[in-house]
């Protein structure tokens, strides 16, 4: 079945320092989504991207769709403490009743050292 | 808008029950999902309810399933709880997009956490 995969696992910076996660499909991607989930919290969702090679930026957090429509990254740009969490990549899953469902990376954890 | 609820937020049973957990999705959402979240595993769909149907099933057993009411309203119930089971189950809604290339944003609740001992 579809997998969606993410690098790294976990992911130490000193404050100040950028942060980049990677996910990729093993198929073609209608759209891809990002959450991001603090400790203690519930995901929420950041953005979604839906044409191929987009970029969206949202402050410091810039989010590329890739040409092929089968990777993603998100990249915080001189990280801060609040930036701390686990980030989601996500994306549907359609079944041959052209029903969809998400399936989520295995998320990224963040950790920020001040 | 008030934002997805769920309860109980904590639980605590023992192997061989059963437990129903409750999710009350944002006004005028009528898609609901189910996950399962776990240190292991990440986040598990489990299903999807729209309009009191099933749309779509995550590969879990047969002792995981789920309603939705007609006020958008779900719950999912374990039966003969195991172990494996112990996870914090997250509830999300959204307004469903009109077809499957664009999947609109869920609306995560606060998720319940069960332990099973």
């Amino acid at each position: 079945g579809q997998q969606v995969m993410q690098i790294p696992q976990y992911q130490h910076v000193q404050e100040g320092e950028d942060f980049t996660t990677y996910c990729n499909s093993s198929t073609t991607l209608s759209n891809i989504q990002w959450y991001k989930q603090r400790p203690g919290g519930h995901p929420v969702f950041l953005i979604q991207l839906v044409k191929s090679g987009e970029v969206k930026k949202q402050k410091r957090l810039t989010f590329q769709f890739g040409e092929a429509k089968k990777n993603s990254s998100l990249h915080i740009t001189a990280t801060q403490t609040t930036d701390v969490g686990t980030y989601f990549c996500a994306g549907p899953q359609v079944s041959s009743s052209n029903t969809g469902k998400l399936i989520f990376g295995q998320g990224t954890t963040l950790q920020v050292k001040p | 808008k008030a934002g997805v609820t769920q309860t109980p937020r904590y639980l605590i049973k023992t192997r061989g029950q059963q437990v129903t957990l409750s999710c009350s999705p944002i006004s005028g959402h009528r898609s609901v999902s189910w996950y399962q979240q776990t240190p292991g595993q990440g986040l598990q769909f489990l299903f999807e309810y729209f309009s009191e149907t099933q749309r779509n099933k995550g590969n879990f057993p047969g002792r995981f399933s789920g309603r939705q009411f007609s006020n958008s309203r779900s719950e999912m119930n374990v039966s003969t709880l195991e172990l494996g089971d112990s996870a914090l189950y997250l509830c999300a809604s959204s307004l469903r997009g009109s077809g499957p290339t664009i999947y609109n944003e869920q609306f995560f609740g606060p998720g319940t956490r069960l332990t099973v001992l």
